[in-house]
Order: structure tokens, then C-alpha cells, then sequence
């Protein structure tokens, strides 16, 4: 099983709709969230981090953290085609005594006009 | 702000050979973190420095290394290298706080080894 996992798609949504992606972790202590970006051929951008349960909004995004479930999603809303890219979730461990990301494999996302 | 970045951003190497990539962090940034992504890994961490002292390391072989400097610079090198290493090759930098940290990726070497 990997620690972390990600649908990797694609998953085509129409111009404006709402884009769900989700993510599951294996290390229940983990305290630390990402969600990045990834363009093809650029390296990764960072759209919001998430530390807590609950809703994080930014804009026309939307984060979502429940450590119970040991699952985090993001939800882009109104998406549009500069929105095609592939989504990485990255975690940070709770075993690792540094800066340690775990990325899961990414969602490549493709919204249609 | 100047972010991340990386030099060379593309090299070409033969088996055997070996390379030394460089990345300067986010002005103030004190951690500085290497990361490989391939198609069929995807992204992975090799080690993270911190104040020019290597806080974390993952389950790369010893071929890769690395080091910083005290002005949070930092290069890493890979010897001998193998097919397997044509990947891009990614840093990231953030101020070193572990709980809430946030990482910045410069731009990527883009490495091909024939």
C-alpha cells in the first residue's frame, strides 16, 4: 500500500463545473498538507496547504482535511481550462524529523470548454 | 521576491559519468529539500538540508549525495550514473520550520543519461 494515494485519472469536468480531488494517507500522526499544481513539463507550484479538520477556502479553491478518515480532497470551483494540470497531494509524516514530503502519484485533470 | 533556482536546467550525460546540479533557495529560506520525479516513481524525496547539516535522507543509494552551504545554496551530485537517473530533478526551499512549513520548488534540472 502506498502512504500516499491519489487517483491519477484523468478526470474531465466541463468548463465552470466543480472539480473533486481526493486523497488518502497511511500515517494517522501526519500533521501537514499540500496541494500542488503541476503544469506538464514545469515543476510544481503549491496552491494551499492545510494543517487542520475542516474547510480551508482560497479563492475559487477549496481544501478539506478529515485525519480521522485520514483523507484530504480539493475542490476547484467554476474550473476552467487554464485548470488542466496534474494535481499532486503531498503529506508530511509524522515519522520523519525533517521537511520530508510524501507525494502521491498525482490527478491529471482536464477541464473541457 | 526572486524564487527558487536551479542550474544547469538541462544536461546530458553518458553512463558512467557523473553531475553536480546547484540550487540557490528563497532569499531567507534556511531548508533546502531534492526531490526526483520520473514517469513511473513520480516524485521523491532524496534528503533535505538544513543549515548546511543533512536533517533527512530517503532510500536513494549512496551514489546520490549532496551538500549546502552556509549561505543555504546548496548542489547535489550524483556518480556513476545509470539509465535510471534520467529524471527531473527538483529543489525545494522553505524557512526550516518543521511543524507548518511550506516548500517551494525551483524550476528543475532536467537530467538525461545515454
Amino acid at each position: 500500500q502506498k502512504e500516499v494515494e491519489q487517483n491519477s485519472g484523468p478526470l474531465s469536468v466541463p468548463e465552470g463545473a466543480i472539480a473533486s480531488l481526493n486523497c488518502t494517507y497511511s500515517d494517522r500522526g501526519s500533521q501537514s498538507f499540500f496541494w500542488y499544481r503541476q503544469y506538464s513539463g514545469k515543476s510544481p507550484e503549491l496552491i494551499m496547504s492545510i494543517y487542520s479538520n475542516g474547510d480551508k477556502e482560497d479563492g475559487r479553491f477549496t481544501a478539506q482535511l478529515n485525519k480521522a478518515s485520514q483523507y484530504v480532497s480539493l475542490l476547484i470551483r467554476d474550473s476552467q481550462p487554464s485548470d488542466s494540470a496534474t494535481y499532486l497531494c503531498a503529506v508530511k509524516m509524522n515519522n520523519n524529523a525533517g521537511n520530508m514530503l510524501t507525494f502521491g502519484g498525482g490527478t491529471r485533470l482536464m477541464v473541457k470548454p | 521576491k526572486a524564487g527558487v533556482t536551479q542550474t544547469p536546467r538541462y544536461l546530458i550525460k553518458t553512463r558512467g559519468q557523473q553531475v553536480t546540479l546547484s540550487c540557490s533557495p528563497i532569499s531567507g529560506h534556511r531548508s533546502v529539500s531534492w526531490y526526483q520525479q520520473t514517469p513511473g516513481q513520480g516524485l521523491q524525496f532524496l534528503f533535505e538540508y538544513f543549515s548546511e547539516t543533512q536533517r533527512n535522507k530517503g532510500n536513494f543509494p549512496g551514489r546520490f549525495s549532496g551538500r549546502q552551504f552556509s549561505n543555504s545554496r546548496s548542489e547535489m551530485n550524483v556518480s556513476t550514473l545509470e539509465l535510471g537517473d534520467s529524471a527531473l530533478y527538483l529543489c525545494a526551499s522553505s524557512f526550516g520550520k518543521i511543524s507548518t512549513d511550506t516548500q517551494y520548488f525551483g524550476p528543475g534540472t532536467r537530467l538525461t543519461v545515454l
